[in-house]
């Protein structure tokens, strides 16, 4: 089985604070990275879908890069604001399938 | 709205039972997923299909089965041989074209009696 990781496992940031967070995944046979956004009863939303090494994707006050030489993405935050609490996960695509990390719970304090 | 529906939220099972969790959706995707999730861990694969009357055995498939007999419809039976049901399931579907993300439907949550 394929292993994922994200870290930290949890963040706690104040309200305007930037913050960023990390994916880890194997490498080789890579085909894509996949972020997504958990919020709190409610269902994980896509955020990002990234496949070229180099990729630099963003969505109003987040941004994510990609190096898939490294095997890793990080996921950015600029000024968090309390509604960006959730948790994200990031999924790495092998053929039709996915591994998902555990990933990282942000609560953003105002 | 399109989207993926699961029922029901909570579900209840005796030892010994087998249940089923129900998963639709409306998006006209082939690909259709079931994951489990467990505090603190990522989303484990249990089963999947790429279409309809075909499905693939996940990481963590042992104590599970499923159908596919409509493009719309990916039931998931728990069956007593699953020996700790007792999680948290999340049903996703997907296009096959191109790299689509995956979209979840709200998850049941599965507690034994």
């Amino acid at each position: 089985i394929l292993n994922v990781e994200q870290s930290p496992q949890s963040l706690h940031v104040q309200e305007g604070d930037s913050t960023n967070f990390t994916c880890s995944f194997p490498s080789s046979n890579f085909y894509a990275l996949h972020w997504y956004r958990w919020e709190t009863a409610k269902s994980p939303e896509a955020l990002f879908v990234m496949t070229l090494n180099g990729d630099e994707k963003k969505k109003g006050r987040i941004s994510a890069t990609l190096n898939t030489k490294e095997g890793y993405s990080y996921l950015y935050i600029k000024g968090s604001q309390p509604e960006d609490s959730a948790t994200y996960l990031c999924a790495s695509r092998y053929g039709q399938n996915f591994v998902f990390g555990p990933g990282t719970r942000l609560s953003v304090l105002p | 709205d399109g989207g993926i529906t699961q029922s029901p939220k909570y579900l209840f099972r005796k030892e010994g039972q087998n249940v089923t969790l129900s998963c639709e959706q409306n998006l006209n995707h082939d690909a259709m997923y079931w994951y489990r999730q467990d505090p603190g861990q990522g989303l484990r694969l249990i089963y999947y299909s790429q279409i309809v009357n075909d499905f693939q055995k996940g990481d963590i498939a042992e104590g599970y089965s499923v159908s596919r007999e409509k493009k719309e419809s990916f039931p998931l039976t728990v069956t007593s041989a699953q020996k700790n049901p007792t999680a948290f399931y999340l049903c996703a579907s997907r296009d096959r074209g191109g790299n689509q993300p995956q979209h979840f439907g709200d998850g049941t949550r599965l507690s034994i009696l």
